[in-house]
């Protein structure tokens, strides 16, 4: 039981280029969180997937999208990076009871 | 204002002090709190979860929620090197969809 992975744990990118982050969960949960993480701005949502087939903007949307792939999936894309996107970004999965698990993150540059 | 307000810290204590860590937030609705800890370069982990007002204990941590004034504290007794890590407190809000509303987090320092 591995709990929620991610991939990769560190990407460095130029401006403009794209990649997608990877975030799967084996505890059958269907709630999924995408976050980020700067210095002094905790944690902020970005999108989310109620259950699979659904997917919703958080705080933070701008300049990613996001694909619930299936009940185990849920990736995170950056169509074209920008510097403001540098980050710690942590895929998260949720109980009922609403207690949610994080990964242990993904460092991305973009320079 | 922020929904959930935590100080940042640095907080540096000795072994064994008994810590206090403090949130406040501001909508009377929220129910569910929980605490996260957060080491250097690793995932939140989940430490305490509440639901309302009171108590509750989980061997060295206790999680507080005071609803009059809408204060959550966690207190860790005998505190150990170990226990060096960012906290996190966090609100599911009154939101339906479980999305969680966090504290900026204070990292705390235990000196041996």
């Amino acid at each position: 039981n591995a709990g929620v992975t991610q991939t990769p744990k560190f990407q460095v990118l130029k401006t403009g280029q794209s990649m997608t982050l990877q975030c799967a969960q084996d505890m059958n949960h269907n709630s999924m969180y995408w976050y980020r993480q700067d210095p002094g701005m905790g944690l902020r949502l970005i999108y989310y997937s109620a259950s699979e087939g659904t997917t919703d903007k958080g705080e933070v949307p701008n300049g990613y999208n996001v694909s619930r792939l299936n009940k185990r999936e849920f990736s995170l894309r950056l169509e074209s990076a920008a510097p403001s996107q540098t980050s710690v970004y942590f895929c998260a999965s949720r109980l009922p009871t609403l207690e949610q698990y994080f990964g242990p993150g993904t460092r991305l540059t973009v320079t | 204002q922020k929904e959930v307000e935590q100080d940042p810290g640095p907080l540096s204590v000795p072994e064994g002090a008994i810590v206090s860590l403090n949130c406040t937030y501001s909508n009377s609705a929220f129910q569910y709190f929980m605490w996260y800890r957060q080491y250097s370069r690793k995932g939140p982990e989940l430490l305490m979860y509440t639901y309302s007002s009171g108590n509750k204990e989980d061997g060295r941590f206790t999680a507080q929620v005071d609803k009059s004034s809408k204060y959550i504290s966690l207190f860790i007794r005998d505190s150990q090197p170990s226990d060096s890590a960012t906290y996190l407190c966090a609100t599911h809000g009154s939101s339906n969809t479980g999305k969680l509303i966090f504290g900026q987090g204070t990292t705390l320092q235990v000196k041996p």
